[in-house]
């Protein structure tokens, strides 16, 4: 059963940057079977898809946020890692990192987050 | 981006009622579509993918339906543990984009 935990600091300076790691506990990070994703949660709102890391290591990020952010992965940790800068009250979230299922059917590809981790809270203030 | 509606944003039911919850795309998004439930507190989980598939180890009461721009979410018959908000996503193509969400209530 894979399991999956953000850490990080919980307080971030407005203009500072964010740095958070999600650890893969019960499976491989590196499996052509997934990709990555980071989503964040403000307090009573919505997700917002941050980004993800394909299996093969590019990248893609969610436009409003391309500037400032960067998902990494070390596998020999069996950890994903996301950097955001720059950052403002608008970043305080709860931020999840989350398995990306890979299926392919008739040479189409078909995802779903699945599992999440727990959710890590960040809020950004002085 | 694609624009995910859902609708409605929030609704309170019986127990044993029969749920439906709406979600509509700005574009054509065949069935690039899956369902997730976020219990009070914690991650979201994947009920739904595909549109209409049933994730593994999901009770049978839940089901999707849909392609295009117009899919839907039903709850056969709710249960107190049901509660939750519950929200779309869409991955046809990036940004990924969810919807607003829905908060289901036990009346």
């Amino acid at each position: 059963q894979v399991q999956l935990q953000e850490s990080g600091p919980g307080l971030v300076k407005p203009s500072q940057t964010l740095s958070l790691t999600c650890t893969v506990s019960g499976g491989s990070i590196n499996s052509e079977a997934y990709h990555w994703s980071w989503v964040r949660q403000p307090a009573g709102k919505g997700l917002e898809w941050i980004g993800r890391i394909y299996s093969g290591g590019s990248t893609i990020y969610n436009p409003s946020l391309e500037s400032r952010v960067s998902i990494s992965v070390d596998t020999s940790k069996n950890q994903l890692s996301l950097t955001l800068g720059a950052v403002t009250a608008a970043d305080t979230a709860v931020y999840y990192c989350a398995r990306d299922v890979v299926v392919v059917k008739r040479l189409l590809e078909h995802n779903w987050f699945d599992p999440w981790g727990q959710g890590t809270q960040v809020t950004v203030s002085s | 981006d694609i624009q995910m509606t859902q609708s409605p944003s929030s609704l309170s039911a019986s127990v044993g009622d029969r749920v439906t919850i709406t979600c509509q795309a700005s574009q054509d998004i065949t069935n690039y579509l899956n369902w997730y439930q976020q219990r009070p507190g914690k991650a979201p989980k994947v009920l739904i993918y595909d549109a209409s598939n049933l994730e593994t180890g999901v009770p049978s009461r839940f089901s999707g339906s849909g392609s295009g721009t117009d899919f839907t979410f039903t709850i056969s018959s709710l249960q107190p543990e049901d509660i939750a908000t519950y929200y779309c996503q869409q991955y046809e193509s990036p940004p990924l984009t969810f919807g607003g969400g829905t908060k289901v209530e036990i009346k």
